[in-house]
């Protein structure tokens, strides 16, 4: 099975950076997710790390350690519009189980 | 990215009756698709698994008898409730997998049984 931690709520200031940590414990692993999900809609994607390192993608970045077992989701110059939930999750086999998620709020 | 639509948004139901919610993988081949369900304030829990031309694995807990699903095309995977009940209100999601393991969802089918 899978064990996937996660901080159940964050703030940070708009243009600010924020870190979201996730740490894990499967028995498999196929790569990991991290989706963004805002209030009644459904999550969208964002990353997907099957190798250890960072990878970048404009003002999100997601880096991958699997020795460690521990992702993090990186988000620089912070927006209003990125208050939402992140969720990380791991692929074991097939299917994909989120975690709880992490509810970011941007104050300004 | 890959774009999977749902069909419909929004439905109302009485209780009894049965909803079926259709979920398409617009530009590219799902061999794979995924269907939750979210409470509000919850996280997305996994309801089943569907393979294109297979019958589809279910989570622990799920009544397949209940929420039936079919998987007829590598594009299209339906969702039935059937005798639906006011518990069975909530935010129905389906995600599809492409070749290279990216998961795309859907935007959500909200569910009202009255």
């Amino acid at each position: 099975g899978q064990n996937i931690d996660q901080p159940t709520e964050m703030t940070a200031t708009e243009g600010a950076i924020v870190q979201i940590n996730c740490t894990y414990q499967t028995s498999g692993f196929n790569g990991l997710f991290w989706y963004q999900q805002h209030a009644g809609e459904a999550p969208t994607f964002l990353s997907y790390n099957v190798l250890d390192g960072l990878e970048e993608k404009g003002r999100f970045s997601s880096f991958l350690s699997r020795s460690k077992g521990y992702s993090y989701l990186l988000l620089k110059e912070l927006q209003m519009k990125d208050s939402a939930s992140y969720l990380c999750a791991v692929v074991e086999y097939t299917p994909l189980v989120f975690g709880k998620g992490t509810r970011l709020s941007v104050i300004a | 990215g890959a774009v999977v639509s749902q069909h419909p948004s929004r439905v109302i139901c009485k209780s009894g009756t049965s909803v079926k919610i259709e979920c398409r993988s617009l530009d590219f081949q799902a061999t794979t698709m995924f269907w939750y369900r979210q409470f509000p304030k919850q996280s997305l829990m996994l309801m089943a698994t569907s393979n294109e031309g297979s019958k589809a694995t279910y989570e622990q807990g799920v009544e397949k008898d209940k929420f039936l699903i079919n998987h007829a095309s590598l594009t299209l995977s339906t969702l039935t409730v059937t005798s639906a009940h006011p518990e069975d209100s909530s935010f129905y999601i389906c995600s599809a997998r492409t070749t290279n393991r990216e998961q795309y969802f859907g935007p959500g089918t909200r569910l009202t049984v009255t």
